[in-house]
């Protein structure tokens, strides 16, 4: 069966750090991969969508970057963390763009 | 792109009670149609789900329904209990479509 892993499941960083947020896909081959944040509220934004290895398509133009090193990975980076990077990040996959299958999430706090 | 509207945005109900939150969209070309469930601090987990062909699916006390015509489905919960308490999101999408559109939720709250 198919197992989507996040990590770290909490961060704390200060304002202006470096951001490195992992995911990784067990279980299946060229999944489609996602990057959402969930602020204050309910909503899920859309950050980043991957169809392939390098190929990475941007919802939304902020100071995040995603890769997909690997067919399974999907990272997600910042070079200098803002305050309205607080969030809840979740991962998610899907065969051919049908259901989402969403990470634990990682709750990162910006100080 | 689609335009997905869910409401009611909160719905608080006795223990016991039903619970009815409906999605509407945009895109008539829409053929997939899923309901996720967001326990506190998790991620959202898919709960039930339609596609086009089919009017009404159930699973023991959740089901939804579908009006294509309308462009809208349903999600209904009978004999509510306090651990249906979570966020509720509906994603309305197409074959080959690689951009889910979510909802914006609706929290639901059942008092014992």
């Amino acid at each position: 069966s198919q197992t989507i892993h996040q990590w770290p499941a909490t961060l704390v960083q200060p304002v202006g750090s470096p951001l490195s947020l992992e995911c990784t896909v067990e279980g299946t081959s060229n999944p489609n991969l996602y990057w959402y944040r969930q602020a204050a509220g309910r909503g899920l934004q859309l950050l980043f969508y991957s169809v392939g290895i390098g190929q990475i398509s941007s919802e939304v133009p902020q100071n995040l970057s995603a890769s997909r090193p690997q067919d399974r990975q999907f990272i997600l980076s910042s070079k200098k963390l803002l305050l309205s990077d607080s969030g809840f990040y979740l991962c998610a996959w899907t065969p051919l763009g049908d259901t989402q299958y969403f990470g634990p999430g990682t709750r990162l706090t910006v100080l | 792109g689609e335009n997905v509207e869910q409401h009611p945005s909160t719905l608080s109900v006795q223990e016991g009670d039903s619970a009815v939150i409906k999605c509407t969209y945009s895109d008539s070309a829409s053929n997939y149609f899923p309901w996720y469930k967001q326990e506190l601090g998790k991620g959202p987990q898919l709960i039930i789900d339609i596609r086009s062909n089919v009017g009404e699916k159930k699973d023991q006390r959740i089901a939804v329904t579908l009006n294509k015509t309308a462009k809208h489905f349903s999600l209904h919960i009978t004999e509510t209990q306090p651990e249906d308490s979570a966020v509720y999101f509906c994603a309305p999408s197409k074959g080959g479509s690689y951009i889910p559109t979510f909802g914006r939720g609706t929290s639901l709250i059942v008092h014992p």
